[in-house]
């Protein structure tokens, strides 16, 4: 069954604005993590989180987890056109499971 | 170099057809996947190998065959294509385990069209 939800499901912004991506679980887990779609391509990993940590960051990347809500957070900050792809959620808790994505266009 | 690479990145074929898709990677990884991405973007994983044993067998048709011949690489053979098996299937590797301990690395992925 799938884990992840990610919210909203479509994200359209201008550029140098932030955009905040949300993910929402249903079960423990040990790690979550976010990932990068562009057009085209294979997903790539941005940022790895553990349940015991909370918030981390990573360049204009920040993510929260807050376990008690089994929730997480995406902001990027400062956003660029470049920025443009779909972003996943994936939750660990035996196996990878991931989201549908957030789709997010940036506009120059 | 590209750390995973899949071939070919495109494929158009008819219903009952016979193909394959094969996937290296040069990470040095014990853990290979295949995921299938659907056309709403819904990853999936159908299988998974550490180290040449398939560990992560999901419900699929076993008309989905994969073979992994050393730890660098992992195919999948599909027979007797279905019109619902078009998808785009990415190949994955992580350094640890299936337990999502660590992250995957992606290949570019394999848009199949089955017509």
């Amino acid at each position: 069954s799938q884990q992840g939800e990610e919210d909203p499901q479509a994200l359209s912004i201008q550029e140098g604005e932030n955009a905040t991506m949300n993910c929402s679980y249903k079960t423990s887990i040990n790690n979550l993590q976010w990932y990068r779609q562009n057009s085209g391509r294979g997903l790539v990993h941005l940022i790895l989180i553990r349940s015991n940590e909370r918030e981390k960051h990573s360049g204009r990347l920040r993510v929260t987890l807050d376990t008690s809500k089994k929730s997480s957070s995406l902001l990027i900050t400062a956003s660029r056109a470049a920025d443009t792809a779909s972003y996943f959620c994936a939750t660990a808790g035996g196996k990878l499971i991931f989201g549908q994505g957030t789709e997010l266009s940036v506009k120059p | 170099d590209t750390a995973v690479s899949q071939t070919p990145k495109y494929l158009v074929t008819q219903m009952g057809n016979d193909k394959s898709i094969k996937c290296e990677q040069n990470l040095g990884h014990d853990t290979m996947y295949w995921y299938k991405q659907d056309s709403k973007k819904f990853l999936k994983i159908m299988f998974s190998y550490n180290n040449k044993e398939l560990i992560i067998n999901e419900t699929v048709p076993n008309r989905f065959s994969p073979k992994s011949p050393d730890k660098a690489h992992l195919n999948l053979h599909i027979n007797s294509l279905e019109l619902g098996d078009s998808a785009v299937y990415f190949c994955a590797s992580s350094e640890k385990g299936v337990n999502g301990d660590s992250p995957l690395h992606f290949g570019n992925g394999t848009r199949l069209t089955v017509t």
